[in-house]
């Protein structure tokens, strides 16, 4: 079964600056999506970005960006100019192609934005 | 597209009573996911439909619980017999389905279960 690991609990950055979040996951395959959701305090969950495995490209979004190393099994998420709206619960999540398409989670980095 | 409503927000309760949760997914997503949620912890997955047919149940779906989707639209979460380790957020997903490829699970805000 797969595994996903986030070893960062916790992060603070100040605002405008640019933070990296790391995640690691356990898996045989060689087919599978990776992604970030966001969980603000008292807030449902949005999807940050996501990543395909078989993509050699990082995936970006505007200030958000993965460091998608598939031999490391790393997939890391960088927040540039980090706003105080970025302060929030982030989750690696991965799944496998195919119908189910559940998600495995880490157990999440809370991250504080300050001033 | 009013995204994915659940209720109720939060429930109390107490040992030994039953609860039931609704989903509502974005209109025309036909798959539905579960997840559970405890405090310090992501979300673990519980059960998955497609259409109406409840495709894949987690180990941690004890015959406590049972979930449905009729018609394919809303689906409900029972639990039996709660216990105080019931206590968790219960988070609904749903996601379109397109060709082969995995798509964007968008959640719900959640229903928090207090069992006393």
């Amino acid at each position: 079964a797969q595994t996903v690991t986030q070893s960062q609990p916790e992060m603070s950055v100040q605002e405008a600056e640019t933070v990296t979040l790391s995640c690691t996951y356990d898996t045989s395959e060689s087919n599978y999506y990776l992604f970030w959701y966001k969980q603000p305090p008292s807030r449902q969950m949005i999807l940050v970005i996501r990543q395909e495995a078989y993509k050699q490209q990082n995936a970006t979004e505007n200030r958000f960006s993965v460091n998608f190393q598939k031999a490391a099994k790393s997939f890391s998420l960088k927040i540039s100019d980090s706003q105080l709206g970025d302060t929030a619960m982030y989750f690696c999540a991965f799944s496998y192609t195919g119908t189910a398409s559940k998600l495995t989670f880490g157990t999440g980095t809370r991250l504080q934005v300050t001033l | 597209d009013t995204g994915v409503s659940q209720d109720p927000r939060h429930k109390i309760t107490k040992r030994g009573q039953n609860v039931t949760f609704r989903c509502d997914p974005i209109s025309e997503h036909n798959r539905l996911y579960w997840y559970r949620q405890t405090l310090g912890q992501g979300p673990e997955f519980l059960t998955y439909f497609q259409n109406e047919a409840q495709l894949e149940k987690s180990r941690l779906l004890s015959d406590r619980f049972s979930a449905e989707r009729p018609k394919g639209s809303f689906s409900t979460l029972e639990i039996q017999r709660t216990e105080q380790g019931d206590s968790a957020m219960y988070l609904c997903a749903s996601s379109p389905r397109t060709g082969g490829l995995t798509d964007t699970q968008y959640f719900g805000p959640g229903t928090r279960l207090t069992v006393l």
